[in-house]
């Protein structure tokens, strides 16, 4: 299997504070890479979608401005929190395709260890 | 728009159990489907990618059949085990879209 990692795996912040979550393939170059929610006992839910080198795509309701993705490199991607309020607290996963270039995707899809967040 | 459903919601069941879990998505063009493992807290672990073409991937105690023309695939676990406790969950990549549909998961427990 491939290995991606995910960092923090735990943050507390105050509210009105920003907080960077990273999310790194550390054997494989990821093109793509999807951020998602997860709440308690329900599954996840897909945020947006991180390409290299392009902004993010990101699902209906799920506000750019707040939450900033940037996939600066092949092998990383990031998450930053802007203005957090205690309603983003949440368990936030990353992952990445292994092998996806362009078109159809035929990739396995490998998860980073999440990140909680919790803010005060 | 696919949507994906795994049944039962929830499964308990004693050491050594052979059990199957089940799931099934509402439109049949997928390019692949995965089963995931999740344990508390943590990540995702994939356990096992089935394409499209393909009709079956096995993994030790692991076995994952996919019908794409009923919209189903199962897990199935043999001998179960206490650390085989975990919530499952398939997920689809329909055609045309580079984004998973995950399954509402299935919350084990396996009991020693």
């Amino acid at each position: 299997g491939a290995v991606v990692s995910q960092h923090p795996s735990r943050v507390i912040c105050k509210s009105g504070t920003s907080v960077k979550i990273e999310c790194r393939s550390l054997d494989f170059q990821a093109t793509t890479m999807f951020w998602y929610r997860q709440f308690p006992k329900q599954s996840l839910m897909l945020m947006a979608t991180s390409n290299e080198g392009s902004k993010a795509t990101y699902e209906q309701g799920v506000e750019k401005d707040k939450f900033l993705i940037n996939h600066a490199s092949l092998t990383l991607s990031t998450l930053t929190v802007t203005s957090a309020h205690p309603e983003d607290s949440s368990f936030y996963i990353c992952s990445a395709i292994k092998g996806f270039r362009q078109g159809p995707n035929t990739g396995e899809l490998f998860f980073g260890e999440g990140s909680r967040l919790t803010v005060l | 728009k696919q949507e994906v459903t795994q049944i039962p919601a929830a499964l308990s069941v004693p050491e050594g159990e052979n059990l199957v879990l089940n799931c099934s998505f509402t439109d049949s063009a997928i390019y692949n489907l995965q089963w995931f493992r999740q344990d508390p807290g943590k990540g995702l672990t994939s356990l096992l990618l089935i394409q499209s073409s393909q009709r079956e991937q096995t993994s030790g105690r692991l076995n994952a059949s996919l019908d794409k023309s009923s919209g189903r695939s199962t897990l199935y676990i043999a001998a179960s085990q206490p650390g085989d406790s975990a919530t499952y969950l398939c997920a689809v990549v329909p055609e045309g879209f580079q984004k998973l549909v995950f399954g509402t998961g299935t919350r084990l427990l396996v009991s020693p």
